[in-house]
């Protein structure tokens, strides 16, 4: 089974309001990471998590905040965003935090912030 | 700051064709290079993974090559059919592991 699910599949939040997105796998893999994706353009990394600790933050805003409860699971909490931040949010994970493997991504979740 | 390009943009072929898809880099640093699938508003799909160390890799009626001096990969999709109508992401695993620096892909459009 290679598969990595996310929910929901759609967002629509205000700008005031407090959500979150959900991230699982099955596959034990070890590393798990989030991605935002702006219409037509490629995905770009924003979190890396390996071992359930944060390895990597892209510089991202605060009003993101991700959290990796165990090692199947992996949230991003979102608070008082813009609408710019309106995207396809994409989940992946891979084996381990390495250069030599593949790395699996869920369907997405299309946020849309009015 | 490694930048990945890809040509065409948009691509359109009759069914049956051969075709390449080019992905470029410009750090050649790189200690693997992925090629995606993603359908309309969907997650993506891995096809190939090369290593630095290889030269190509094939799957079915996909093979991808990579010349790491030169900074390039294509992508070869064989005997083109209408499912294969999607975007193509080409990725590279480049500073820290496991960062993935993606193209801005190729869309695809096979017609009957």
């Amino acid at each position: 089974d290679t598969e990595v699910t996310q929910t929901p599949k759609h967002l629509v939040m205000g700008m005031t309001n407090k959500k979150s997105l959900k991230c699982e796998q099955h596959m034990g893999h070890r590393a798990m990471y989030w991605y935002k994706q702006k219409a037509k353009k490629p995905p770009e990394l924003m979190f890396v998590y390996s071992y359930e600790k944060l390895s990597i933050n892209e510089s991202v805003p605060s009003r993101f905040s991700p959290e990796c409860p165990n090692s199947s699971l992996l949230n991003l909490h979102l608070h008082a965003l813009q609408p710019e931040d309106s995207a396809l949010y994409l989940c992946a994970s891979s084996q381990r935090l390495a250069e030599t493997v593949t790395q699996y991504f869920g369907p997405g979740t299309r946020l849309l912030v009015l | 700051k490694q930048e990945v390009t890809q040509i065409p943009a948009a691509l359109s072929v009759p069914e049956g064709e051969n075709l390449v898809l080019n992905c470029s880099f410009t750090d050649s640093a790189i200690y693997n290079l992925q090629w995606f699938r993603q359908d309309p508003g969907k997650g993506l799909t891995s096809l190939l993974l090369i290593q630095s160390s290889q030269r190509e890799q094939t799957s079915g009626r996909l093979n991808a090559s990579l010349d790491k001096s030169s900074g390039r990969s294509t992508l070869y999709i064989a005997a083109s059919q209408p499912g294969d109508s999607a975007t193509y992401l080409c990725a590279v695993h480049t500073g820290t592991a496991s960062k993935l620096t993606f193209g801005t892909g190729t869309r695809l459009q096979v017609t009957l």
